[in-house]
């Protein structure tokens, strides 16, 4: 296992413009977790799976971001319509099993809005 | 809400040299979790070393250890013979022991630039 995967690295696209961000997380871990961090930031909390049940939305998961896990293995995060406020990295989480207390990240996913 | 405050935007230590970064928190909790994450430039987060509130030891990683303060909600780090690849930002995050929706996520604090110097 090498960890928590994300896709693409980085992202630079014009305002108005959708975007789709992969996690792929750690094979047995049953929780993930997406975070939003700017820049200066600590990372701030956006959503939550337990399995492929979303159990918890922060409220700055706005009505444009959506986030989805099929059959409880990878995630992805959709931005619609992207405003330059979205500039940020999108950073994937996962945990579970024994370390149940402990997140593993992934790199992120930096999105720069034009 | 559980908040976070670190206090320390920038901090700089010698090589060899010990460094302590602060940390306090907000909660009306009596059983969660403490952690402290290292963010190297570019690179992803990896955990540093983490505490149960319940338990009265201080957590200690090798040169990593922690000053936890219960009743002043402190959580300090202390990295000791300081080395180059030290050098990053460091978060200190709080969790909830449990809880049905929360997921147990983690509440982090602004960071702490760590610069290391030869």
């Amino acid at each position: 296992d090498t960890g928590v995967s994300q896709n693409p690295r980085h992202k630079i696209t014009k305002r108005g413009q959708n975007v789709t961000f992969r996690c792929d997380p750690i094979s047995e871990h049953n929780r993930l977790y997406w975070y939003r961090q700017t820049l200066g930031q600590g990372p701030e909390f956006l959503t939550y799976f337990q399995n492929e049940a979303q159990l918890e939305k922060s409220r700055l998961l706005s009505d444009r971001f959506s986030a989805e896990r099929p059959k409880g293995s990878f995630s992805t995060l959709e931005i619609q319509r992207t405003e330059q406020g979205d500039s940020a990295m999108y950073l994937c989480a996962s945990t579970g099993g024994t370390w149940a207390n402990v997140l593993t990240f992934g790199a992120g996913s930096r999105l720069t809005v034009l | 809400a559980q908040t976070v405050t670190q206090s320390q935007p920038e901090m700089s230590v010698q090589e060899a040299e010990t460094v302590t970064l602060s940390c306090t928190y907000d909660t009306s909790e009596s059983d969660y979790y403490l952690f402290w994450y290292k963010q190297p430039p570019s690179r992803q987060m990896i955990l540093v070393i983490r505490q149960e509130a319940y338990k009265q030891q201080n957590a200690t990683e090798n040169r990593f250890s922690v000053n936890f303060q219960k009743a002043a909600k402190s959580f300090s780090l202390k990295i000791s013979d300081s080395q180059l690849g030290d050098a990053a930002m460091y978060f200190c995050a709080y969790r909830i022991s449990y809880g049905v929706n929360s997921g147990y996520a983690l509440n982090f604090g602004k960071g702490t630039s760590l610069l290391v110097t030869p």
